[in-house]
């Protein structure tokens, strides 16, 4: 059974920095990943999809890479802005399956002006 | 494409009684899928179809739970007898079949459930 993890679950920094955000699986036989972004109270906005032949996305100030060996991913966002606060989810589909994503519990990330 | 919409977007009831939630996915996406989720918690999945077809169901799927998808277009999820650990926000999502393309899913606003 896929399981992923995120790490940290919460973050706090102020405006401008960069910023990594983590996400971890344990089943490397993965089809895609794909980067939510939720605001609270709202639904699921999708930022990025990795395929799995794939080693990275780019949107904007947003670059997700993946690694499927050590069963890794990473959110990087460049130059933070108070409007990135959200939580980042991460979802992942097996392969060899139905293809239903898994997800982690998210980052909460909080940017201060 | 005008997304997927859920409706209601908020519903309070009482506990024991019946409640339907409506979901319309993107046109010509052929799979649906239901998630739960609990504040401070990702999605964790209920269901899915392809078309009309219920492919799979979590264990987290009682038997006070039904999903349909007739026609498949349009998916209503019914939860009978309510507890108050049914309260939660339901997620309908919908994509294109996976395939080496390895299709987006868009999910909706969401449907937030009380029971009191």
């Amino acid at each position: 059974k896929q399981e992923v993890t995120q790490i940290p679950a919460a973050l706090s920094v102020p405006e401008g920095e960069n910023l990594v955000l983590n996400c971890s699986f344990t089943d490397s036989a993965i089809y895609n990943l794909q980067w939510f972004r939720q605001d609270p109270g709202k639904g699921l906005t999708s930022l990025l999809l990795i395929q799995s032949s794939q080693r990275e996305q780019t949107s904007g100030r947003l670059n997700a890479s993946l690694d499927k060996s050590s069963g890794r991913s990473t959110l990087y966002i460049a130059a933070s802005q108070p409007g990135d606060s959200a939580t980042y989810l991460c979802a992942v589909s097996s392969s060899g399956g139905s293809y239903i994503p898994t997800f982690g519990r998210g980052t909460s990330l909080i940017v201060h002006p | 494409d005008t997304g997927v919409s859920q409706d209601p977007r908020h519903k309070i009831t009482k506990r024991g009684q019946n409640v339907t939630f409506r979901c319309d996915p993107i046109s010509e996406h052929n799979r649906l899928y239901w998630y739960r989720q609990t504040l401070g918690q990702g999605p964790e999945f209920l269901t899915y179809f392809q078309n009309e077809a219920q492919l799979e169901k979590s264990r987290l799927l009682s038997d006070r739970f039904s999903a349909e998808r007739p026609k498949g277009s349009f998916s209503t999820l019914e939860i009978q007898r309510t507890e108050q650990g049914d309260s939660a926000m339901y997620l309908c999502a919908s994509s294109k079949r996976q395939d080496f393309s390895g299709n987006t899913i868009y999910f909706g606003e969401g449907s937030w459930l009380t029971v009191v």
